[in-house]
């Protein structure tokens, strides 16, 4: 079963603008840890921000912020201010414990298009 | 030299041929990963090694053999693949412990099976 869902293949947003990737997620752990990671054309990953299971208030790192709501299961990135550089593949995850030690699993991801 | 290195960057070989991926973090970290990334999928974990010891094969078939013979490196030894293997070969390393310990990836290994 999919654990990690990012329901939106692509994104248009205007630069300067803000925009929300959506990221909804499933497990039945009560300890987790959401992540969000960058890939741009030239491949690597690179992590952005992350926020905890037991955090009551919402992760912010710049102009990444995630909008943490427990109950529904959401962990959506927004990213304020867009620039052309913000381009690229955004990645939900999820790490949790299994057997032996943590595992970190992804979404499908969401493309980011910025226009001038 | 920091950060998680992978060599080869891009490799082609044929489906009889024997290689080897190598992957190696300067960040102290104890627990690596294999991650597969094909087109239109989402990344999928391979492998997972805690301290040396694999703590997660994802269902992968056996022409895919890790080797983590220390907690600095990480090795993907490649037999008789398939061209539906070709794809991004990622490799990450993080702190063992905790949900709260981010992955840190390598460049990758383009892989293209001929």
């Amino acid at each position: 079963a999919q654990k990690i869902t990012q329901t939106q293949p692509g994104m248009f947003v205007q630069e300067k603008e803000a925009v929300t990737l959506d990221c909804t997620y499933d497990t039945s752990d009560q300890s987790y840890g959401l992540f969000w990671y960058k890939q741009p054309s030239s491949g690597e990953m690179i992590f952005l921000i992350y926020q905890g299971s037991y955090d009551e208030q919402n992760a912010t790192e710049g102009r990444y912020s995630l909008n943490f709501q427990k109950a529904r299961k959401s962990a959506n990135l927004v990213i304020s201010a867009s620039q052309l550089g913000d381009s690229a593949m955004y990645f939900c995850a999820m790490r949790e414990r299994n057997t032996g030690g943590f595992k970190t699993i992804f979404g499908a991801g969401t493309r980011l298009f910025v226009k001038a | 030299e920091t950060g998680v290195t992978q060599t080869p960057r891009h490799l082609v070989m044929g489906m009889t041929n024997k290689k080897s991926l190598k992957c190696e973090q300067h960040l102290g970290h104890n627990a690596m990963y294999w991650y597969k990334q094909s087109a239109k999928k989402p990344l999928e974990l391979m492998f997972v090694y805690n301290f040396k010891e694999q703590t997660e094969n994802n269902s992968v078939p056996s022409r895919f053999s890790p080797e983590c013979p220390n907690s600095s490196h990480l090795f993907l030894h490649l037999h008789t693949l398939q061209p539906e293997d070709s794809a991004l070969y990622l490799c990450a390393s993080s702190h063992g412990a905790g949900v709260n310990s981010p992955l840190h990836f390598g460049n990758g290994t383009r892989l293209t099976v001929t």
